[in-house]
Protein backbone atom coordinates (compact mmCIF):
# COMPACT_ATOMS: atom_id res chain seq x y z
CA UNK A 1 0.00 0.00 0.00
CA UNK A 2 1.38 3.63 -0.87
CA UNK A 3 1.87 5.33 2.52
CA UNK A 4 3.80 7.54 4.54
CA UNK A 5 4.48 6.39 7.70
CA UNK A 6 5.61 8.56 10.44
CA UNK A 7 6.34 7.31 14.28
CA UNK A 8 6.01 8.18 16.95
CA UNK A 9 2.35 9.00 17.02
CA UNK A 10 2.28 10.09 20.23
CA UNK A 11 5.42 11.75 21.96
CA UNK A 12 6.09 13.71 25.20
CA UNK A 13 8.80 14.92 25.90
CA UNK A 14 10.79 17.21 28.47
CA UNK A 15 12.45 20.45 27.46
CA UNK A 16 15.70 19.83 26.22
CA UNK A 17 15.99 16.43 25.66
CA UNK A 18 16.85 15.71 21.78
CA UNK A 19 14.45 13.67 19.92
CA UNK A 20 13.75 12.64 16.42
CA UNK A 21 10.08 12.03 14.35
CA UNK A 22 11.25 9.65 11.53
CA UNK A 23 8.86 9.63 8.33
CA UNK A 24 8.85 7.20 5.28
CA UNK A 25 7.11 7.36 2.06
CA UNK A 26 7.21 3.95 -0.13
CA UNK A 27 6.07 5.81 -3.49
CA UNK A 28 9.51 6.60 -4.75
CA UNK A 29 8.56 10.26 -3.91
CA UNK A 30 11.08 13.05 -4.83
CA UNK A 31 9.42 15.78 -2.86
CA UNK A 32 9.44 15.44 1.26
CA UNK A 33 8.08 18.17 3.50
CA UNK A 34 6.99 18.70 7.22
CA UNK A 35 4.49 20.49 8.75
CA UNK A 36 2.92 21.49 11.51
CA UNK A 37 -0.44 22.11 12.97
CA UNK A 38 -1.61 24.48 15.71
CA UNK A 39 -5.49 25.72 16.50
CA UNK A 40 -6.59 28.79 14.49
CA UNK A 41 -2.74 29.02 12.51
CA UNK A 42 -3.65 26.12 9.84
CA UNK A 43 -0.60 23.84 8.17
CA UNK A 44 2.52 25.66 8.42
CA UNK A 45 5.47 24.46 6.57
CA UNK A 46 8.97 23.86 8.77
CA UNK A 47 11.21 22.22 6.19
CA UNK A 48 11.10 20.76 2.62
CA UNK A 49 13.45 18.45 0.40
CA UNK A 50 13.27 18.54 -3.50
CA UNK A 51 15.42 15.74 -3.50
CA UNK A 52 18.24 13.51 -1.83
CA UNK A 53 20.78 16.13 -0.30
CA UNK A 54 18.23 19.01 -1.19
CA UNK A 55 16.52 20.55 1.75
CA UNK A 56 15.33 24.07 2.52
CA UNK A 57 13.99 26.08 5.08
CA UNK A 58 9.87 26.79 5.36
CA UNK A 59 8.18 29.33 7.02
CA UNK A 60 8.74 28.48 10.64
CA UNK A 61 12.31 26.71 10.77
CA UNK A 62 13.64 27.66 13.78
CA UNK A 63 14.27 24.96 16.56
CA UNK A 64 14.13 22.44 13.65
CA UNK A 65 16.77 20.26 11.53
CA UNK A 66 16.07 17.58 9.18
CA UNK A 67 17.82 15.55 7.09
CA UNK A 68 17.45 13.66 3.30
CA UNK A 69 20.41 10.80 3.45
CA UNK A 70 18.21 8.82 0.86
CA UNK A 71 14.68 9.17 -0.83
CA UNK A 72 12.66 7.40 0.86
CA UNK A 73 13.14 8.74 4.62
CA UNK A 74 13.31 12.82 5.88
CA UNK A 75 13.49 12.67 9.68
CA UNK A 76 12.85 15.90 11.46
CA UNK A 77 15.14 16.60 14.56
CA UNK A 78 14.14 18.84 17.54
CA UNK A 79 17.61 19.41 19.10
CA UNK A 80 16.48 21.10 22.10
CA UNK A 81 12.68 21.14 22.18
CA UNK A 82 10.89 23.80 23.85
CA UNK A 83 6.76 23.64 24.69
CA UNK A 84 6.32 26.37 22.39
CA UNK A 85 7.00 23.44 20.14
CA UNK A 86 3.73 21.65 21.41
CA UNK A 87 1.97 20.54 18.12
CA UNK A 88 0.86 18.08 15.72
CA UNK A 89 3.06 17.22 13.25
CA UNK A 90 2.55 15.96 9.43
CA UNK A 91 5.04 14.39 6.86
CA UNK A 92 4.13 14.81 3.44
CA UNK A 93 5.23 13.43 -0.12
CA UNK A 94 4.62 14.48 -3.60
CA UNK A 95 6.00 12.80 -6.75
CA UNK A 96 7.90 16.12 -7.60
CA UNK A 97 8.32 19.75 -5.76
CA UNK A 98 6.95 22.46 -7.55
CA UNK A 99 3.61 22.27 -5.82
CA UNK A 100 2.15 20.63 -9.25
CA UNK A 101 0.72 17.36 -7.79
CA UNK A 102 -1.41 17.23 -4.61
CA UNK A 103 0.59 15.76 -1.20
CA UNK A 104 0.67 12.43 0.41
CA UNK A 105 0.57 12.84 4.13
CA UNK A 106 1.65 11.10 7.36
CA UNK A 107 -0.96 9.88 9.92
CA UNK A 108 0.33 12.82 12.27
CA UNK A 109 2.39 13.01 15.57
CA UNK A 110 1.20 14.71 18.37
CA UNK A 111 4.20 16.08 20.04
CA UNK A 112 4.03 17.92 24.36
CA UNK A 113 6.74 19.13 25.83
CA UNK A 114 6.96 20.21 29.00
CA UNK B 1 4.86 34.92 -0.90
CA UNK B 2 0.98 33.59 -1.18
CA UNK B 3 -1.21 35.33 0.64
CA UNK B 4 -4.44 32.90 1.33
CA UNK B 5 -7.54 33.50 2.80
CA UNK B 6 -10.70 31.14 2.78
CA UNK B 7 -14.36 31.71 3.74
CA UNK B 8 -16.08 30.85 5.60
CA UNK B 9 -14.00 29.61 8.78
CA UNK B 10 -17.26 27.54 10.17
CA UNK B 11 -19.96 26.33 7.47
CA UNK B 12 -23.10 24.95 8.91
CA UNK B 13 -25.62 23.10 6.68
CA UNK B 14 -28.37 20.85 6.79
CA UNK B 15 -28.22 17.30 5.46
CA UNK B 16 -28.93 17.40 1.57
CA UNK B 17 -27.74 21.06 1.10
CA UNK B 18 -25.19 22.51 -0.30
CA UNK B 19 -21.77 23.81 0.53
CA UNK B 20 -19.36 26.14 -0.82
CA UNK B 21 -16.11 27.23 0.57
CA UNK B 22 -14.15 30.05 -1.19
CA UNK B 23 -10.31 30.24 -1.34
CA UNK B 24 -8.59 33.61 -2.37
CA UNK B 25 -5.14 33.83 -3.69
CA UNK B 26 -2.05 36.52 -4.10
CA UNK B 27 -0.09 35.04 -6.89
CA UNK B 28 -1.15 35.47 -10.52
CA UNK B 29 1.59 32.62 -11.29
CA UNK B 30 0.23 30.04 -9.61
CA UNK B 31 -1.26 27.13 -11.82
CA UNK B 32 -2.15 24.11 -9.38
CA UNK B 33 -5.04 24.34 -6.63
CA UNK B 34 -6.13 21.26 -4.64
CA UNK B 35 -8.30 20.90 -1.97
CA UNK B 36 -8.28 19.02 1.28
CA UNK B 37 -10.13 17.21 3.55
CA UNK B 38 -9.09 16.78 7.56
CA UNK B 39 -11.68 14.59 9.19
CA UNK B 40 -11.27 14.76 13.36
CA UNK B 41 -8.09 13.56 14.71
CA UNK B 42 -6.85 12.61 10.92
CA UNK B 43 -4.41 13.41 8.57
CA UNK B 44 -5.27 15.98 5.95
CA UNK B 45 -6.34 13.83 2.17
CA UNK B 46 -6.54 15.43 -1.10
CA UNK B 47 -10.16 15.39 -2.22
CA UNK B 48 -10.25 17.32 -5.73
CA UNK B 49 -7.70 19.80 -7.64
CA UNK B 50 -7.48 21.80 -10.49
CA UNK B 51 -4.84 23.35 -12.74
CA UNK B 52 -5.11 26.64 -14.68
CA UNK B 53 -6.17 25.71 -18.09
CA UNK B 54 -9.62 24.11 -16.56
CA UNK B 55 -12.19 26.25 -15.44
CA UNK B 56 -14.52 23.62 -13.78
CA UNK B 57 -13.50 20.31 -12.26
CA UNK B 58 -16.22 17.06 -10.89
CA UNK B 59 -15.89 14.47 -9.16
CA UNK B 60 -19.14 12.98 -8.19
CA UNK B 61 -20.87 15.48 -5.67
CA UNK B 62 -17.93 17.73 -5.48
CA UNK B 63 -16.39 20.05 -7.66
CA UNK B 64 -14.34 22.80 -7.77
CA UNK B 65 -14.53 25.69 -9.76
CA UNK B 66 -11.54 28.32 -10.55
CA UNK B 67 -11.32 32.21 -11.50
CA UNK B 68 -8.00 33.04 -12.54
CA UNK B 69 -8.53 36.78 -13.18
CA UNK B 70 -10.21 37.52 -9.85
CA UNK B 71 -7.97 35.07 -8.26
CA UNK B 72 -10.10 32.75 -5.99
CA UNK B 73 -11.52 28.99 -6.67
CA UNK B 74 -14.24 27.07 -4.47
CA UNK B 75 -15.29 23.66 -3.41
CA UNK B 76 -19.18 23.08 -3.95
CA UNK B 77 -20.06 20.08 -2.07
CA UNK B 78 -24.17 18.75 -3.12
CA UNK B 79 -26.36 16.67 -1.04
CA UNK B 80 -24.30 17.12 1.65
CA UNK B 81 -23.74 14.22 3.94
CA UNK B 82 -22.82 14.20 8.05
CA UNK B 83 -19.72 12.12 6.79
CA UNK B 84 -18.87 15.62 4.76
CA UNK B 85 -18.32 16.85 8.25
CA UNK B 86 -14.51 17.55 8.61
CA UNK B 87 -12.08 20.73 8.18
CA UNK B 88 -11.12 21.99 4.46
CA UNK B 89 -7.92 23.21 3.64
CA UNK B 90 -7.34 24.93 -0.08
CA UNK B 91 -3.63 25.00 -1.10
CA UNK B 92 -3.06 27.17 -4.13
CA UNK B 93 0.49 26.67 -4.96
CA UNK B 94 2.69 29.67 -3.94
CA UNK B 95 5.73 29.34 -5.66
CA UNK B 96 8.86 28.92 -3.65
CA UNK B 97 8.48 24.84 -5.21
CA UNK B 98 5.76 24.78 -2.55
CA UNK B 99 2.02 25.28 -1.53
CA UNK B 100 -0.08 27.32 1.07
CA UNK B 101 -2.78 25.99 3.16
CA UNK B 102 -5.23 28.17 4.13
CA UNK B 103 -6.35 28.43 7.49
CA UNK B 104 -9.65 26.02 6.85
CA UNK B 105 -13.13 25.85 7.49
CA UNK B 106 -14.88 23.39 9.78
CA UNK B 107 -17.98 22.14 7.61
CA UNK B 108 -21.01 20.55 9.84
CA UNK B 109 -23.32 18.58 8.29
CA UNK B 110 -26.30 18.37 10.56
CA UNK B 111 -28.34 15.25 10.22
Amino acid sequence: EAQVTQNPRYLITVTGKKLTVTCSQNMNHEYMSWYRQDPGLGLRQIYYSMNVEVTDKGDVPEGYKVSRKEKRNFPLILESPSPNQTSLYFCASSLVGGAIYGYTFGSGTRLTVV
Amino acid sequence: GENVEQHPSTLSVQEGDSAVIKCTYSDSASNYFPWYKQELGKRPQLIIDIRSNVGEKKDQRIAVTLNKTAKHFSLHITETQPEDSAVYFCAPEGGNNDMRFGAGTRLTVKP
